[in-house]
């Protein structure tokens, strides 16, 4: 049951580059999606999020867009910095209720 | 900055023994959450609580497990009779849950092994 899926388990970024990180989603019931990033033997910390209702929501260098029709998320990061390189999860809901969470992307940004 | 507490951060047992994972949430947070990871697998939901009773649970949520809030701040999640698929990083989460916003803050984490 796939309903989240982050189809690149890596990327490798150049430092000062943008880092754009790729979520695809089929259960059109979902209508909050959120970005988490994840270290090693830490729990995921809450980055950014989006309603359905918008297309787009920025929080200093992260960008989060949505594309409803193609079930479609990314997350901008830029520019990208050494301290970015963790595991990013994209997650969704249906309001206050479980979130469904992706593989995870684990990216890694360059000096 | 509050933040969701848990421990311990590494619990050891043998299988079949009862384990009880402690969480505090945010303190006006109203709902709470259990989630695992097994590693190299996705997080998944477990449990969700709010108003002191379950909201919902999933398939992995079976009579093995149960959650309680014994007093205003802790939340709990014992499993009665551990197995060694039980092995995972268990995380609790909570959130404020207001008008549009239904961000989940997450907890460090539990690593239970079972042997």
């Amino acid at each position: 049951d796939q309903q989240v899926k982050q189809n690149s388990p890596s990327l490798s970024v150049q430092e000062g580059r943008i880092s754009i990180l790729n979520c695809d989603y089929t259960n059109s019931m979902f209508d909050y999606f959120l970005w988490y990033k994840k270290y090693p033997a830490e729990g995921p910390t809450f980055l950014i999020s989006i309603s359905s209702i918008k297309d787009k929501n920025e929080d200093g260098r992260f960008t989060v867009f949505l594309n409803k029709s193609a079930k479609h998320l990314s997350l901008h990061i830029v520019p990208s910095q050494p301290g970015d390189s963790a595991v990013y999860f994209c997650a969704a809901s249906e309001g206050a209720q479980k979130l469904v969470f992706g593989q995870g992307t684990r990216l890694t940004i360059n000096p | 900055e509050p933040e969701v507490t848990q421990t311990p951060s590494h619990q050891v047992t043998q299988m079949g023994q009862e384990v009880i994972l402690r969480c505090v949430p945010i303190s006006n947070h109203l709902y709470f959450y259990w989630y695992r990871q097994i590693l190299g697998q996705k997080v998944e939901f477990l449990v969700s609580f709010y108003n002191n009773e379950i909201s919902e649970k999933s398939e992995i949520f079976d009579d093995q497990f149960s959650v309680e809030r014994p007093d205003g701040s802790n939340f709990t999640l014992k499993i009665r009779s551990t197995k060694l698929e039980d092995s995972a990083m268990y995380f609790c989460a909570s959130s404020e849950t207001s008008q549009h916003t239904y961000e989940q803050y997450f907890g460090p984490g539990t690593r239970l092994t079972v042997t």
